[in-house]
């Protein structure tokens, strides 16, 4: 079974840190996604991943950078968190043209 | 722009009952259309999508092009299939995946 794992369930975090979320998945999978998951908005998408080194921006890659140095590890950075970014953050991975298999999530607090 | 709507909250159901949730895209060029499930206290996980045209848990989706729409339906709801259900829409081609709003189905005993 392809496993996405995040590094933390919870995190919470104060305005103006800087903050990373971390994202391994197993299945030397292509392409690698990073969503924040708030009710009534559904999932929306920051960043993805086609490539080591290759990002393409969302929908609402404001306040957010990413970094993809090897195949398996894409990282989500927020450079100075704000309150707006509280959310539930999910990492998904997956080959060209197929299914996402998606971590856990990442409950991020920022007070 | 590329966009996925469900243009329902919450749809609520009895145990029985035949459902549909709707979703419509805008894209111009050929989609590729999936129903991502997120049970309680699990992941989301593929439910379905439009190439393989298969029921899963007895739920099947049409794609109309015509009027850009990619419907799950099921004929006779059953209690588990309670869920938060996205609909979502994977386009270019390095395959980038945007998804809707979601819609929560309650199935009623």
């Amino acid at each position: 079974d392809v496993k996405v794992t995040q590094s933390s369930r919870y995190l919470v975090k104060r305005t103006g840190e800087k903050v990373f979320l971390e994202c391994v998945q197993d299945m030397d999978h292509e392409n690698m996604f990073w969503y924040r998951q708030d009710p009534g908005l559904g999932l929306r998408l920051i960043y993805f991943s086609y490539d080591v080194k290759m990002k393409e921006k969302g929908d609402i890659p404001e306040g957010y950078s990413v970094s993809r140095e090897k195949k398996e590890r894409f990282s989500l950075i927020l450079e100075s968190a704000s309150t707006n970014q509280t959310s539930m953050y999910l990492c998904a991975s997956s080959s060209l043209s197929e299914k996402l298999f998606f971590g856990s999530g990442t409950q991020l607090s920022v007070l | 722009a590329q966009r996925v709507t469900q243009p329902e909250k919450l749809l609520s159901v009895f145990k029985g009952a035949p459902v549909e949730l709707k979703c419509n895209y805008s894209y111009s060029g050929s989609p590729e259309l999936f129903w991502y499930v997120q049970y309680s206290r699990q992941r989301l996980q593929l439910l379905l999508r439009h190439i393989s045209r298969e029921s899963i848990k007895g739920f099947t989706a049409d794609l109309n092009k015509g009027e850009t729409s990619f419907h799950l339906k099921k004929p006779f709801a059953q209690e588990e299939d309670s869920a938060m259900y996205y609909c979502a829409l994977a386009y270019s081609s390095a395959s980038k995946i945007i998804f809707g709003s979601g819609t929560r189905l309650s199935i009623r005993p």
